[in-house]
């Protein structure tokens, strides 16, 4: 099956400082890319959805200016949380989907675990 | 709104005994409904899916999963637990919005089996 990755699995920032998290899809080209937060013992909450080459939509209550995605080709995502703070600690995890619309799979990355001290 | 959801937190069962995990949805039209289980620290593992055909939807790992229109709901079964099935699991549901869609979760159900 399709495989999608992200990088790191695991980061430690101090307060105040940026982190970019990396999602790729390794064996099939992502059109659209989707990124969720999870708190612990909570469920996955959407975050935002990107299409190559265009702006992210975000969910609503979610920061734009804060969580910075970036989807500029057919492979590789990122999500940039700037200027971090403790309360952005949590578990991102990265979706990938190939072919527009309804039929087509979404897959899901292994995740990454944000702590911010 | 479109939705899906899990009554249950916790689903507590003896290994070897079949188990149950609840799932009711509300959407417009017909449904793509999903079913995940995520380990401790890790992604999510899909385990099957209901586009359409029949009501009765098999999966990974010996799961199952039962489409029911009328009550809108999609529980996930097994006919019989093992301990290592003990996992969290998530209902989803793709929606439609503008010419697009996207996969959106229930709360969440944690299984846990006991030896």
């Amino acid at each position: 099956g399709a495989v999608v990755s992200q990088h790191p699995s695991w980061v430690i920032c101090k307060s105040g400082t940026s982190v970019k998290i990396e999602c790729r899809s390794l064996d099939f080209q992502a059109t659209t890319m989707f990124w969720y937060r999870q708190f612990p013992k909570q469920s996955l909450m959407l975050m935002a959805t990107s299409n190559e080459g265009s702006k992210a939509t975000y969910e609503q209550g979610v920061e734009k200016d804060k969580f910075l995605i970036n989807h500029a080709s057919l492979t590789l995502s990122t999500l940039t949380v700037t200027s971090a703070h403790p309360e952005d600690s949590s578990f991102y995890i990265c979706s990938a989907r190939s072919v527009p619309g309804q039929g087509s799979e979404q897959y899901f990355g292994p995740g990454t675990r944000l702590t911010v001290t | 709104a479109q939705s899906v959801a899990q009554p249950e937190d916790q689903v507590n069962v003896a290994e070897g005994n079949p188990l149950t995990v609840k799932c009711t949805y509300s959407v417009s039209g017909n449904p793509y409904l999903f079913w995940y289980v995520q380990y401790p620290n890790r992604g999510l593992q899909f385990l099957l899916k209901y586009i359409t055909g029949d009501n009765l939807v098999k999966g990974s790992y010996g799961f199952e999963a039962e489409f029911n229109k009328s009550q809108t709901s999609f529980h996930l079964k097994k006919p019989s637990a093992l301990v290592s099935d003990s996992a969290l699991y998530f209902c989803a549901v793709r929606v439609k919005y503008s010419s697009a869609s996207k996969i959106i979760f229930g709360s969440g159900t944690r299984l846990s089996i006991r030896p």
